[in-house]
C-alpha cells in the first residue's frame, strides 16, 4: 500500500487531455514539493516535474503539474502514443522522514 | 552531463547481503543527495535512502535495520548495503541524483538484484 494514492490506469485518445491525481496527507504532499515522473517500458523513471509545476530543460509544455492541499495533479495534453508509459508522483513525508511514491499509473493513448 | 551507472552482483543468495555501488560521471559528487530506489517486478518505486556527499545519510524506516550507504569522494562513488535478504528483496535497483528537494533528476539506468539460492 503506498503513502500516495493513484489512480491504476488512465486511457484517452491521441490528441486529447488527460489528468492523473495523486492523493497524499499534510505529512506529505501538504507541505512539501511534489515531483512527477514518467517510465517508458523497459527503462528508468525520468523527470517530467519538480517543486509541484515546474518542468526541467527538454520537458515539453504538454505536461504541467498542479498542487492543492494534498493533493497534487499531472496534466498532458495534445496525447501522443508515445506518452504511453507509467506516471508516478512522488514527495518527501515529514513524518515518515522518508521519501514516498505513488503506487503509479499506467497511461494508454488509445 | 552528469550520468549514473550502478553496478554489482546479480544474483544474491538469501540472508546474505546486497551491495551495490553507483559512479557519477561527468560530474562532481560533493553536492546534491544522492538516492536508491527500488523496484520490485512489476510494482513501484520505493526509496531506500540517501546519502548527503558529507556522508549524512536518511533511510527509509521500513529498510532501516537493514540498510546502509556510504560515500566514497576520492572515486566519486556512493554505495549500498542491504543485509540478511530475502526473495522480497528481489528488485531493480536504480541509483538517482536528489536535487534536495525530493526531486530526482537523474537516474541510472537500474540494475536487476534477484535473490535466489
Amino acid at each position: 500500500q503506498s503513502v500516495l494514492t493513484q489512480p491504476p490506469s488512465v486511457s484517452a485518445a491521441p490528441g486529447q487531455k488527460v489528468t492523473i491525481s495523486c492523493s497524499g496527507s499534510s505529512s506529505n504532499i501538504g507541505n512539501n514539493y511534489v515531483s512527477w515522473y514518467q517510465q517508458l517500458p523497459g527503462t528508468s523513471p525520468k523527470l517530467l516535474i519538480y517543486e509541484n509545476d515546474k518542468r526541467p530543460s527538454g520537458i515539453p509544455d504538454r505536461f504541467s503539474g498542479s498542487q492543492s492541499g494534498t493533493s497534487a495533479t499531472l496534466g498532458i495534453t495534445g496525447l501522443q502514443t508515445g506518452d504511453e508509459a507509467d506516471y508516478y508522483c512522488g514527495t518527501w513525508d515529514t513524518s515518515l522522514s522518508a521519501g514516498v511514491f505513488g503506487g503509479g499509473t499506467q497511461l494508454t493513448v488509445l | 552531463q552528469v550520468q549514473l551507472q550502478e553496478s554489482g552482483p546479480g544474483l544474491v543468495k538469501p540472508s546474505e547481503t546486497l551491495s551495490l555501488t553507483c559512479t557519477v560521471s561527468g560530474g562532481s559528487i560533493s553536492s546534491f543527495y544522492w538516492s536508491w530506489i527500488r523496484q520490485s517486478p512489476g510494482k513501484g518505486l520505493e526509496w531506500i535512502g540517501y546519502i548527503y556527499y558529507s556522508g549524512s545519510t536518511n533511510y527509509n524506516p521500513s529498510l532501516k535495520s537493514r540498510v546502509a550507504v556510504s560515500v566514497d569522494t576520492s572515486k566519486n562513488q556512493f554505495s549500498l548495503n542491504l543485509s540478511s535478504v530475502s526473495a522480497a528483496d528481489t528488485a531493480v535497483y536504480y541509483c538517482a541524483r536528489d536535487d534536495g528537494t525530493s526531486a530526482f533528476d537523474i537516474w541510472g539506468q537500474g540494475t536487476m538484484v534477484t535473490v535466489s539460492s
